[in-house]
């Protein structure tokens, strides 16, 4: 059975750091590109970043470029999510995906059960 | 970026009923269009992907149909279980993009 759990996330103030970790098992992870998304009740599901099967590709919407970095460990079958630079409008549950194809652009299947990230003062 | 508009906003519908849920792109995704099932706590789930396949493990009165820029997606006997948030989600161009969501409630 394919499996993602998430760990990470929690409380942290704005400018802070945190770091989401998304452990997957049940099929062979270094085929296929993972992905982060974020779900608010205001802005609905949004993307956030993908990275493909080696590693070598990594994309970040607009709205986190520059302050999340997202990397994969293929001998440990885990992605990781480094977000700095926190602002109130990041707080969301955010999810870890699993990309149907190696690049980055597949269908989404399955999720993790998310983890809720909330900034504020 | 490419808009996806789905309608209704709320569904009300009894068990054993058909749902119809739409979703308009802002312009043509081709197939590239997938849906997805949000029970309350829970993950979004894959149910169809490329605007008609079902994907594994999802149930035959699910189905959707489509292409270009308008697209539905089909319950054609709810069951208990089937009452949720829908989302439908664009692959045809980066970034990818989602619906704001369908939600189908008891009647």
């Amino acid at each position: 059975e394919v499996q993602l759990l998430q760990s990470g996330g929690g409380l942290v103030q704005p400018g802070g750091s945190l770091r989401l970790s998304c452990g997957a098992s049940g099929f062979t992870f270094s085929n296929h590109a993972m992905n982060w998304l974020r779900q608010t009740p205001g802005k609905g599901l949004e993307w956030v970043s993908s990275i493909s099967g080696s590693g070598a590709d990594t994309s970040y919407a607009d709205s986190v470029r520059g302050r999340c970095s997202i990397s994969r460990d293929n001998s440990k079958n885990t992605v990781d999510l480094q977000m700095n630079s926190l602002r109130v409008d990041d707080t969301a549950v955010y999810y870890c995906a699993k990309g149907s194809q190696w690049l980055r652009g597949g269908w989404l299947d399955p999720w993790g059960q998310g983890t809720l990230v909330s900034v504020s003062s | 970026e490419i808009v996806l508009s789905q309608s209704p906003a709320t569904l009300s519908l009894s068990p054993g009923e058909r749902a119809s849920l739409s979703c308009r792109a802002s312009q043509s995704i081709r197939i590239f269009l997938a849906w997805y099932q949000q029970r309350p706590g829970q993950a979004p789930r894959l149910l169809i992907y490329d605007a008609s396949n079902r994907a594994t493990g999802i149930p035959a009165r699910f189905s959707g149909s489509g292409s270009g820029t308008d697209f539905t997606l089909t319950i054609s006997s709810l069951e208990p279980e089937d009452f949720a948030v829908y989302y439908c989600q664009q692959r045809s161009a980066w970034p990818q993009t989602f619906g704001q969501g369908t939600k189908l409630e008891i009647k």
